[in-house]
């Protein structure tokens, strides 16, 4: 019962272009939601979050994108830099009692 | 600063013996969330805890596996008669818990990758 789907295993894109993740999720009881970033043998960091009451959040160069109706989000990074390669999960939560993940993005940023 | 830790880093097991998994929190960190990722999969939820009390084990397997998160002490995650397939990568994060978007915000540890052969 996957909650929480990235329907993209992997990303390229070119240095300086801009990056799109994108995550859909079923339960619409879902209030906030949230991206992280994990390199390898390292534990995932949060990145940016939005709250169900919002449709967009920025933070430097990541934008978080939700459509509530659509029960989609997406993460932009504008310009995406080869520090940003690594692999992107979106979670989401109701009530900050469980979180639900999806299976990652692995974006890679060409120079 | 000491973020999250967990310890050990690897922890190799044959089939049938225990493996225990250690996690402290951040400093000020109430609550604990453990994680399970299989290869090439996500994320998964097993288990919140908070200080002496499991709020949600909906994500844990019913047999052979526990966590507790005593008053004292790191929280542990302990699997029983462990067997092949708990092979993965288990992490543990930790929020301050409370109300507010800042309830949300889990900061992980580098998790603990066990091998079971």
């Amino acid at each position: 019962d996957q909650q929480v789907k990235q329907n993209s295993p992997s990303l390229s894109v070119q240095e300086g272009r801009i990056s799109i993740l994108n995550c859909d999720y079923t339960n619409s009881m879902f209030d906030y939601f949230l991206w992280y970033k994990k390199y390898p043998a390292e534990g995932p960091t949060f990145l940016i979050s939005i709250s169900s009451i919002k449709d967009k959040n920025e933070d430097g160069r990541f934008t978080v994108f939700l459509n509530k109706s659509a029960k989609h989000l997406s993460l932009h990074i504008v310009p995406s830099q080869p520090g940003d390669s690594a692999v992107y999960f979106c979670a989401a939560s109701a009530w900050s009692n469980q979180f639900y993940f999806g299976t990652g993005t692995s974006l890679t940023v060409i120079p | 600063n000491a973020g999250v830790m967990q310890n050990p880093r690897h922890l190799v097991r044959r089939r049938g013996q225990e493996a225990r998994l250690r996690c402290s929190p951040m400093k000020g960190h109430s609550h604990v969330y453990w994680y399970r990722q299989l290869p090439e999969e996500g994320l998964k939820f097993m288990v919140y805890l908070q200080k002496e009390n499991i709020i949600d084990e909906s994500g844990m397997p019913k047999e052979r596996f526990s966590a507790e998160f005593p008053k004292e002490g790191p929280s542990i995650l302990r699997i029983q008669q462990v067997v092949r397939g708990d092979s993965a990568a288990y992490f543990c994060a930790s929020s301050p818990g409370g109300r507010g978007p800042s309830s949300y915000e889990q900061y992980f540890g580098p998790g603990t990758r066990l091998t079971v052969t």
